[in-house]
């Protein structure tokens, strides 16, 4: 069955610094792999996905990320952190249906 | 304007107290959905449905009902609610089966069982 793990629980970040979140996943043939925001009292919101073809995607809210296979991992990116960018942040894999991570709590310190 | 919306969205009862958490979409979607959300745990899934009249479960569904009689409602059915239910819940819907990558989720109901 595929998996998906995150292997932060919680990361501080300065504001203007970049951003990193780890995802690895394991699933035996090529993921649909995604990535969702949940900002406080909110539903979740699909970041980005990547299906196939070219290894760094982007999303929304000035954030990518990018597929490498012989790592199994889809690690999320932004350059330059916001306020408004402290959130929890999943990582979920589909196969008939999406399963997800544990989840990446970011805190934005000013 | 697009949108899942769920009913209650804070909810504090007794175990054993019979309780309905509403979902309605109004995109027409066929699939829908319901998650619960725990500390470590990331989201579960708890039910869903690929269309009216045709439910499935989900990794997680004891403790727990739903039914679909029209496409844009989907209530979670706790018959007997007890506190291991406690938690964050959340309803999705997307366009189809298909589809059901790319899932809108509704705001969620905080739910606590004493």
């Amino acid at each position: 069955a595929q998996s998906v793990t995150q292997p932060d629980i919680h990361i501080t970040v300065s504001e203007g610094a970049s951003l990193e979140l780890r995802c690895n996943y394991s699933y035996g043939a090529t993921p649909y792999l995604f990535w969702y925001v949940q900002s406080p009292g909110q539903g979740l919101q699909l970041l980005l996905k990547y299906f196939s073809g070219d290894t760094l995607v982007q999303g929304i809210k000035g954030f990518e990320a990018e597929f490498k296979r012989s790592q199994s991992s889809f690690n999320l990116r932004k350059p330059s952190v916001h306020w408004s960018d402290a959130a929890e942040y999943f990582c979920a894999v589909y196969d008939y249906k999406l399963s997800f991570g544990a989840g990446t709590t970011v805190t934005v310190r000013a | 304007e697009a949108q899942v919306t769920q009913n209650p969205r804070y909810l504090i009862t007794v175990t054993g107290k019979k309780l309905t958490v509403t979902c309605s979409q109004n995109m027409n979607h066929e699939y829908m959905s319901w998650y619960r959300q725990d500390p470590g745990l990331g989201l579960r899934q708890i039910y869903y449905s690929m269309n009216v009249e045709v439910t499935d479960k989900g990794d997680v569904p004891e403790g727990y009902k739903v039914s679909r009689k029209e496409k844009r409602n989907f209530p979670l059915i706790l018959e007997s609610p007890s506190p291991n239910q406690t938690s964050l819940y959340f309803c999705a819907s997307s366009l189809s089966p298909t589809y059901s990558y790319e899932q809108y989720f509704g705001p969620g109901t905080r739910l606590t069982v004493t």
